[in-house]
């Protein structure tokens, strides 16, 4: 069961554009959705996180959307760069409390491509 | 802090052989997860541990895997014996605290069983 499932597989933007990329989640116990950002060769390091008591958080360039009643969150990356070219991973989780879900449950990826 | 420090970067084995991975976590962090990567099923988490202690291990493949954790600086996860299918790239992450804490990855072990 894949309980995160994110859109699109890949994505090619322009530079100077806004590169979307859409998260929908079936655990209504998750509380915690971060984003993380991979680069060939590297481990996935956290870019940007959001709780649900929020509907949006912006850091820089990058903003998270959260809609709570359609389960369903995007990263939105404005200005986007050649630098920005990674592939990125919207994840979730709930505290375990001791009861094992404190991993994250990740979504297959997204691709993203800025051209130049 | 160096961050998370897996080993080896790379390893190639043949079939049947047995392998182990290798992780340390940072300094401080009680939370330590395996996650193994394939183009097919994206990041899967296999096992987590707290405190040094094995929290859930549901999403270990098969019982050719095993992961232990003897002190609060060192994780193996062995595979024995080893198949191709299991070729993927596995990372190791650690935190600090449960809930909504930054997971930190390390730069993961690329496996391939020939």
């Amino acid at each position: 069961q894949q309980q995160v499932k994110q859109s699109p597989q890949s994505l090619i933007v322009q530079k100077g554009g806004i590169s979307i990329i859409n998260c929908a989640y079936e655990n209504t116990a998750f509380d915690y959705f971060p984003w993380y950002q991979q680069f060939p060769g590297k481990g996935p390091a956290l870019l940007i996180a959001i709780r649900p008591d929020v509907s949006e958080k912006k850091e820089g360039r990058f903003t998270i959307s959260f809609n709570k009643s359609a389960k369903q969150f995007s990263l939105h990356i404005m200005d986007s760069q050649p630098g920005d070219s990674a592939t990125y991973f919207c994840a979730a989780s709930w505290p375990g409390a001791g009861g094992g879900a404190d991993g994250l449950t990740f979504g297959k990826g997204t691709h993203l491509i800025i051209q130049p | 802090d160096a961050g998370v420090i897996q080993s080896p970067r790379h390893e190639v084995t043949e079939m049947g052989q047995e392998v182990t991975l290798r992780c340390k976590p940072i300094s401080g962090h009680d939370y330590l997860f395996w996650y193994r990567q394939t183009m097919m099923r994206g990041l899967e988490l296999l096992i987590y541990f707290n405190n040094n202690v094995p929290i859930d291990d549901s999403g270990m493949p098969e019982d050719r895997f095993s992961a232990k954790m003897p002190n609060a600086s060192f994780s193996t996860l062995k595979i024995q014996p080893s198949e191709p299918r299991d070729s993927a790239v596995y990372f190791c992450a650690t935190k600090m605290g449960t809930g909504n804490t930054e997971a930190f990855f390390g730069q993961g072990t690329r496996l391939t069983v020939v």
